[in-house]
């Protein structure tokens, strides 16, 4: 079955500390998203990508970094944690621009302390 | 550039009453493709309705919803609400015209359905 996986599922963070999350989808698809969530602030888009060894930025690419090896993976790194990037990590896969649906892994719940 | 306003960050209701979640938004663009998303505690966000044809309804699961282009609205409804619809409901718009596949999503909508 087609799927996006995300890890770690959790993790805690040193202030300072570099973090990389990684995705993985299976589906094929030529778009990958990272998107955060916050309480109140719904899922906002930090990088994204449409094809491999290229990422964009999205609406809130500070502090974020993006890598893009493959079609496959998607990773998101943290070089310089910080405390307000204490959130919930999503990403996500499309097939095209044209409207298609989003397949989201399960989430990674990022702590900085 | 875009955005998407869910006016009710909490809604609470009891079992079998119906169920209105508000979702507007703005684009400059005449075109707009509308999606609900569910987001079941511990799982996945996964799509509830999409539409992009103005006056509309669309269906699933019990859910459905209009696009209306003359308000900039995609109220999500169903006639009555089940413990099991508990979520985290988010409205989002697609980015027209480009070569994101971006959405943008509303700040959500939490469901809490009550016996």
């Amino acid at each position: 079955e087609a799927a996006v996986t995300q890890s770690p599922r959790s993790k805690v963070a040193v202030t300072g500390g570099k973090v990389t999350l990684s995705c993985h989808q299976t589906n094929n698809h030529d778009y990958m998203y990272w998107y955060r969530q916050d309480t109140g602030h719904g899922l906002r888009l930090i990088h994204y990508s449409y094809v491999a060894d290229s990422t964009e930025k999205g609406d809130i690419p500070d502090g974020y970094k993006a890598s893009r090896p493959s079609q496959e993976n998607f990773s998101l790194i943290l070089e310089l944690a910080s405390l307000s990037q204490t959130a919930v990590y999503f990403c996500a896969s499309s097939r095209d621009r044209e409207g298609s649906d989003y397949t989201f892994g399960s989430g990674t719940r990022l702590l900085v302390i | 550039g875009d955005s998407v306003t869910q006016k009710e960050g909490l809604v609470t209701l009891t079992e079998g009453l119906p169920v209105m979640l508000n979702c507007t938004y703005q684009t400059i663009y005449s075109n707009a493709f509308l999606f609900w998303y569910v987001h079941y505690l511990n799982e996945s966000p996964r799509l509830l309705l999409k539409s992009s044809t103005d006056n509309k309804r669309t269906e699933h699961q019990g859910f459905h919803a209009t696009l209306h282009k003359s308000s900039s609205s995609f109220h999500l409804q169903k006639s009555s609400a089940q413990l099991s619809d508990s979520a985290l409901y988010y409205c989002a718009l697609r980015e027209y015209n480009t070569n994101t596949g971006k959405l943008t999503f509303g700040d959500g909508t939490v469901l809490t359905v009550k016996p």
